[in-house]
């Protein structure tokens, strides 16, 4: 089974923190996304990777970095956090030449920006 | 604009009762489709997917069905579980580009 894991259940950040989301996939998919989730709103795609150093932003990159080193780990950065960033992250990992062409979740780190 | 929405944002039924969710979308150029299911505290999990060139796809306890006409989709649950307790999305992607666009959800109760 694919496993995606993320660095934290819960975080809880002050305004102007920089905050590093980290996520990890063991299998050797190519692409990686980083989504966030608020309620009504459905999940909002922040940026995503389909390659070691390479990123693509996403609807709502404004706020964010990424960063791409190693194939299985992808990191989102808030380089200064404010309080209209609280909310759901999740990552995805999805290999485009598989089988099929699903995204497979982290469980998710709840952010919270005081 | 382009939108992937849902009809109902909260339904229950009652055990043992088959669920139906629905999911309309607005652009009739996507073609692969995917239901999730996620429950509280955890990240979506990958229920069924569907391509365009299908109106229909079982799986274990669920059926998926794609109606191009109207652009909508519709997961069906039979015999509903306390366990299906969860708030389930569609999901869709255009031409497999990198993206994928989310509905905000249906929260189904499973009442016992």
């Amino acid at each position: 089974d694919v496993k995606v894991t993320q660095s934290s259940r819960y975080l809880v950040k002050r305004t102007g923190e920089k905050v590093f989301l980290e996520c990890v996939q063991d299998m050797d998919h190519e692409n990686m996304f980083w989504y966030r989730q608020d309620p009504g709103l459905g999940l909002r795609l922040i940026y995503f990777s389909y390659d070691v150093k390479m990123k693509e932003k996403g609807d709502i990159p404004e706020g964010y970095s990424v960063s791409r080193e190693k194939k299985e780990r992808f990191s989102l950065i808030l380089e200064s956090a404010s309080t209209n960033q609280t909310s759901m992250y999740l990552c995805a990992s999805m290999n485009p030449s598989g089988l099929t062409d699903t995204q497979y979740f982290g469980p998710g780190t709840r952010l919270t920006v005081l | 604009g382009e939108s992937v929405g849902l009809h109902l944002p909260t339904l229950s039924v009652q055990e043992g009762d088959n669920s139906i969710i629905n999911c309309a979308y607005s652009n009739s150029a996507s073609d692969y489709f995917i239901w999730y299911k996620q429950e509280s505290g955890k990240g979506p999990q990958f229920i069924i997917d569907i391509r365009s060139n299908m109106d229909k796809r079982q799986g274990q306890r669920v059926t998926v069905l794609l109606n191009k006409t109207v652009k909508h989709l519709s997961l069906q649950i039979a015999a509903t579980q306390p366990g299906d307790s969860a708030v389930y999305f569609c999901a869709e992607n255009r031409q497999r580009i990198n993206k994928f666009y989310f509905g905000s959800g249906t929260k189904l109760n499973v009442k016992p």
